[in-house]
């Protein structure tokens, strides 16, 4: 499975839309992108995933540029309930067949 | 019903303890897995079942002793853990081990070995 780099930390306003840059430049053909987030002392949420065009769902909207290299995953109105780890992985059918997460961007909602 | 429950939430164990963690699913899913989590890292993989069978075992220490009893229970039985393997425990399960399924976590199980 592709690496992955995120930002270490980030803050944003509550309110203000919340863009979480991942880099995965060596991403393949086949290989997903996903988005989990992790609040304080609770297990992983899965939030969204994609393979190469942009997604949305109720919580989350993913932007994948055209050459796959990164991906933004957009949460369009920030609460307080969103600060949490916010982990980037990208997922093929070869290498390592489990979700595996790397350090991830602490996201801190500020009032 | 679309949660994954863990439990007990908390366990406190001596090193001569021996104790389950358990964790159970009701939607069908056909993968389940055991990660651990330290304190301020991300989690890490332990074991995976794919239809009930041992799928991955990251070279985990022996005195954790996965079981899958049915495709909708997993255990994790402990016997002479160290103060070290103190550690939030997550269960996840997916409705395969492929790349397209998303992961479904419990809350965890915080243990603690003293």
């Amino acid at each position: 499975d592709a690496k992955t780099t995120q930002p270490t930390s980030m803050d944003c306003a509550e309110g203000r839309a919340a863009n979480l840059p991942c880099n995965h430049s060596t991403i393949s053909g086949n290989e997903y992108v996903y988005w989990y987030r992790q609040i304080h002392s609770q297990g992983p949420q899965y939030i969204i995933h994609g393979l190469k065009n942009n997604e949305t769902n109720e919580m989350a909207s993913l932007i994948i540029t055209e050459d796959r290299k990164s991906s933004t995953l957009i949460l369009p109105h920030a609460t307080l309930r969103d600060t949490a780890v916010y982990y980037c992985i990208v997922r093929g059918d070869t290498g390592r067949r489990a979700l595996t997460f790397g350090s991830g961007t602490r996201l801190q909602v500020q009032p | 019903d679309t949660e994954v429950t863990q439990t007990p939430k908390h366990l406190v164990m001596g090193m001569t303890n021996k104790k389950s963690l358990k964790c159970e699913q009701h939607m069908g899913h056909r993968a389940m897995y055991w990660y651990k989590q330290k304190a301020k890292k991300p989690p890490e993989l332990m074991f995976v079942y794919s239809y009930e069978k041992l799928s991955i075992n990251e070279s985990v220490p022996s005195r954790f002793s996965p079981e899958c009893p049915n495709s909708s229970l997993l255990n994790l039985h402990l016997h002479a853990l160290q103060p070290e393997d103190s550690a939030l425990y997550l269960c996840a399960s997916s409705p395969g081990e492929g790349r397209y399924y998303g992961y479904t976590f419990g809350s965890g199980t915080r243990l603690t070995v003293v």
